[in-house]
C-alpha cells in the first residue's frame, strides 16, 4: 500500500443525490490533488493542495466541490453530477509541490453516475 | 505548453522477452520525467523518474528507462517480462520551471500483456 486511502472504494449515485468521496494521506505530506480517470483519456488533474490552501481549480464544474480540513485529509463533495462523470477518482499526495516529488496515489473510487 | 504522448495502446510481448514502452515528450525547458503503473483497481504506483545526472533510471521491479533528449524520449524497459508485469503504464512529465507551481501531465497510457 502507497499510505493514501480512499473511500468508498465504490460509488453509484443518481443525478439528484449528494455524496463525498474521502482521501487520507497517512504520509506526513503536505500537498494533496484529485485527478479523474476515465477510459483511453489521460489523466485530468481537478485540484491541489498545498499546506490545506488551494492552488490549482483546473476549470473544474461547480458540482464538485474540494475541502481539506487539514493537510492529511481530502473531501470531495459532490452533487447535481451528470453521467459523463462517471470515473475513477484517484487521490494524490507529495511531500511539496516541487517539480521533482513523486506523487503517492490512492486506489481510487470508481464512480458511477445514473 | 507541455504534453506527453505514449504512442502504443497496448504492447504485447512473450514472457522472459524484453520489453520496451515508448513515450515522448514536449516542453519548452527542461524536464522532469516520471513512470506509474497501474494494476486493476489499483490507484498509479511510482515506479522511476529522471531529475537530472545518468540518462538511464533504475527503477522498481526490475524497470529502468533512458531518457534521450535529443528525441525527446523516456521508453520503459525492462530485460525480462514477467505475467505479474502486465498491467496500465503511465509517463509524466513536468517542466522544470523556477517559482510557483507546476502541474505533471500524464500521457494517456500503455496497456502491457505479458503472454505465459
Amino acid at each position: 500500500e502507497t499510505g493514501v486511502t480512499q473511500t468508498p472504494r465504490h460509488l453509484v449515485m443518481g443525478m439528484t443525490n449528494k455524496k463525498s468521496l474521502k482521501c487520507e494521506q497517512h504520509l506526513g505530506h503536505n500537498a494533496m490533488y484529485w485527478y479523474k480517470q476515465s477510459a483511453k483519456k489521460p489523466l485530468e488533474l481537478m485540484f491541489v493542495y498545498n499546506f490545506k490552501e488551494q492552488t490549482e481549480n483546473n476549470s473544474v464544474p461547480s458540482r464538485f466541490s474540494p475541502e481539506c480540513p487539514n493537510s492529511s485529509h481530502l473531501f470531495l463533495h459532490l452533487h447535481t453530477l451528470q453521467p459523463e462523470d462517471s470515473a475513477l477518482y484517484l487521490c494524490a499526495s507529495s511531500q511539496r509541490l516541487a517539480g521533482q516529488e513523486t506523487q503517492y496515489f490512492g486506489p481510487g473510487t470508481r464512480l458511477l453516475v445514473l | 505548453a507541455q504534453s506527453v504522448a505514449q504512442p502504443e495502446d497496448q504492447v504485447n510481448v512473450a514472457e522472459g522477452n524484453p520489453l520496451t514502452v515508448k513515450c515522448t515528450y514536449s516542453v519548452s525547458g527542461n524536464p522532469y520525467l516520471f513512470w506509474y503503473v497501474q494494476y486493476p483497481n489499483r490507484g498509479l504506483q511510482f515506479l522511476l523518474k529522471y531529475i537530472t545526472g545518468d540518462n538511464l533510471v533504475k527503477g522498481s521491479y526490475g524497470f529502468e528507462a533512458e531518457f534521450n533528449k535529443s528525441q525527446t524520449s523516456f521508453h520503459l524497459k525492462k530485460p525480462s517480462a514477467l505475467v505479474s508485469d502486465s498491467a496500465l503504464y503511465f509517463c509524466a512529465v513536468r517542466d522544470i520551471k523556477s517559482g510557483g507551481y507546476q502541474k505533471v501531465t500524464f500521457g494517456t497510457g500503455t496497456k502491457l500483456q505479458v503472454i505465459p
